[in-house]
């Protein structure tokens, strides 16, 4: 079964650094992968998603990530925080031949001033 | 476009109630799915409606139940609540019907705590 690693449950960073959430799937073949984000007390709102198109993805908000088959990652950057990207986000994989999503435990992202 | 409503917001019931909860999804999506989403267990797949049939089921009891409706509103309800139950629901709905995923767009979700 597909599944989807975030490690570290927390991150902090300083605002103006750059951000970098790590996420690994589990898969002999390349899935759909999908970084959302959310607020307190909100939904999920789509950060970005990989389809196979490109392997660099550009999101929302200034966000991005790379797939790299080689290491079955989809780590999610930022080059610069600022105070408003503080929120949990969460990488989820979708198997073939369904909307359904499979999420990662997700990472608490802090930005301090 | 209005985005994926759910109602209620909030929902206070008491162990052995059942519930049902409501989700309007976008204006020409067919797709609903449910997730729950608690502290311990985090977000986990409920069940999937697509053309009012469900088309994915997640590792639940029976307990938990959905329909949808001919315009793709879809309902779920849970019965003999349990303190486990306490959770946000989230609902989340995609066009439907293509080979390649679809992207899913969430509600703000429904908080039901059971006491």
């Amino acid at each position: 079964a597909q599944s989807v690693t975030q490690l570290g449950s927390h991150v902090s960073v300083s605002e103006g650094a750059l951000v970098l959430l790590r996420c690994n799937y589990s898969s002999s073949v390349p899935p759909y992968l999908f970084w959302y984000v959310q607020y307190p007390n909100q939904g999920l709102q789509l950060l970005l998603k990989y389809t196979s198109a490109a392997t660099l993805v550009k999101g929302i908000n200034g966000f991005e990530a790379e797939f790299k088959k080689s290491e079955t990652s989809f780590h999610l950057t930022k080059p610069s925080a600022h105070m408003s990207d503080a929120a949990e986000y969460f990488c989820a994989v979708t198997p073939y031949n369904t909307d359904k999503l499979i999420f990662g435990t997700g990472t608490r992202l802090q930005v301090f001033p | 476009k209005a985005g994926v409503t759910q109602t209620p917001r909030y929902l206070i019931k008491t162990r052995g109630q059942q519930v049902t909860l409501s989700c309007s999804p976008i204006s020409g999506h067919r797709s609903v799915s449910w997730y729950q989403q608690t502290p311990g267990q985090g977000l986990q797949f409920l069940f999937e409606y697509f053309s009012e049939t469900q088309r994915n089921k997640g590792n639940f009891p029976g307990r938990f139940s959905g329909r949808q409706f001919s315009n793709s509103r879809s309902e779920m309800n849970v019965s003999t609540l349990e303190l486990g139950d306490s959770a946000l629901y989230l609902c989340a709905s995609s066009p439907g019907g293509t080979a390649d995923a679809d992207t899913q767009y969430f509600g703000p979700g429904t908080r039901l705590t059971v006491l």
